[in-house]
Parts: structure tokens; C-alpha cells; sequence
């Protein structure tokens, strides 16, 4: 069964700090890998896709991995900002279901000032 | 990216009755999918809105309760049939704009439905 596990399932941390949200997959056969952020009361918003080809990408002060051999990707956030605080999805598709997204539970991430 | 609008954005309905979601896009898609967010929980596919044919449905999921249509490349409905407490979530459409099927998915604000 595919599966895709987010932990922490929440974090706080000061403003300035560097963090690492984590994400697995149980099957290696994985197409891409997509990280979302959702606000309280609203829709999801895509913040990186990182193709199976690729091992990271990049925007701004997000990074995120992939490592296919060991099913894990990182979503790295440097220099946390309170406006970071959010619910931070990751889905992956796998091949033969290649639009299907499976979604982690989420890690909510509170930055205090 | 494309704009997703969805409507409505809440609603409170009685059980047994229905509830029809509308999920309108500022261009052509290629594929429009919609999702379920049950409270305290991550997202699951309901099904692919096929443009001029039958949705193809997720396992647990039927043509009888969740009916949609999707009559062109920029518009889906997603009905909720004879609405039980259990049918309490958000409901989100998402799309995929062009044929490459590696590109992102992009969501709408999602539908808020409580059940009296």
C-alpha cells in the first residue's frame, strides 16, 4: 500500500531558526513529489514539485530533497518568519497513478516572534 | 498558475438533502481532479473529472453519492448526495494545467460543508 507519513506532526520555534519538516514514502516506484502549505480556513498552496529525476529544488528560503532510495524528501526553511506558521503538506504520485496525489497528514508549524 | 475559484465557500445543510460544489477555472486545464478533507485529516482523491465522459472514481468512493460533471476544459460540479453528519469536510478541486503530468496540481479555497 502506498503510504506517505509527515513527521513532526507539529513544531514550534523561535523566529530567526532554521527548520526541517520531514516526509516518507513507502514505494520507491514514486513519479514526483510535491510540498503544499495550507493556511487556517483555505486552500492549498503549491510551494515545490520535485520530479524523480531530481534530487532538490529551490525557492527562496525553501529547499526541498528528494532521496528515493531511502522513500524520504525534506522541506528545509531557512530564517523562519511568523508568516511561515501554516499546515505543510507533502503528496507524492507513483507511477501508474501518475496524477493520483497521496498526502501525508501534515506537520503544523507555529513561528513565534 | 491558474485561478480556482470555488463556490460555495461554506455551507451548513440538513441531512438527506444535497449539496452541488462549483469549481470554475480562469483557463483551460488538462485535468481537474476534486478532494475530501475530513476534519483533523489530510486529503484524500475522490475522483478524476473527465471532460465530456464519466469520472473516474477512487476506491470508496461511488458515482451515486459524489456525481460530477465536468462539461468543458474550465468548469466541474462535485454533488454530495443525501448529506449525512460523516459528509462534514472540505472539498477542494485541483487542477492540472497543461499535458505534461509533471506539473504541479493547484487547488482551489476549498467548500466548507457541516451537516445538521
Amino acid at each position: 500500500k502506498q503510504e506517505v507519513t509527515q513527521i513532526p506532526a507539529a513544531l514550534s520555534v523561535p523566529e530567526g531558526e532554521n527548520l526541517v519538516l520531514n516526509c516518507s514514502f513507502t514505494d520507491s516506484a514514486i513519479y514526483n513529489l510535491q510540498w503544499f502549505r495550507q493556511d487556517p480556513g483555505k486552500g492549498l498552496t503549491s510551494l515545490l514539485l520535485i520530479q524523480s529525476s531530481q534530487r532538490e529544488q529551490t525557492s527562496g528560503r525553501l529547499n526541498a530533497s528528494l532521496d528515493k532510495s531511502s522513500g524520504r524528501s525534506t522541506l528545509y526553511i531557512a530564517a523562519s518568519q511568523p508568516g511561515d506558521s501554516a499546515t505543510y503538506l507533502c503528496a507524492a504520485s507513483f507511477s501508474g497513478g501518475y496524477n493520483k496525489l497521496i498526502f501525508g497528514a501534515g506537520t503544523r508549524l507555529a513561528v513565534h516572534p | 498558475s491558474a485561478v480556482i475559484s470555488q463556490k460555495p465557500s461554506r455551507d451548513i445543510c440538513q441531512r438527506g438533502t444535497s449539496l452541488t460544489i462549483q469549481c470554475q477555472v480562469d483557463s483551460q486545464v488538462t485535468m481537474m481532479f476534486w478532494y475530501r478533507q475530513q476534519p483533523g485529516q489530510s486529503l484524500t482523491l475522490i475522483a478524476t473529472a473527465n471532460q465530456g465522459s464519466e469520472a473516474t472514481y477512487e476506491s470508496g468512493f461511488v458515482i451515486d453519492k459524489f456525481p460530477i460533471s465536468r462539461p468543458n476544459l474550465t468548469f466541474s460540479t462535485l454533488t454530495v448526495s443525501n448529506l449525512s453528519p460523516e459528509d462534514s469536510s472540505i472539498y477542494l478541486c485541483s487542477v492540472v494545467t497543461t499535458g505534461n503530468s509533471n506539473q504541479p496540481q493547484h487547488f482551489g479555497d476549498g467548500t466548507r460543508l457541516s451537516i445538521l
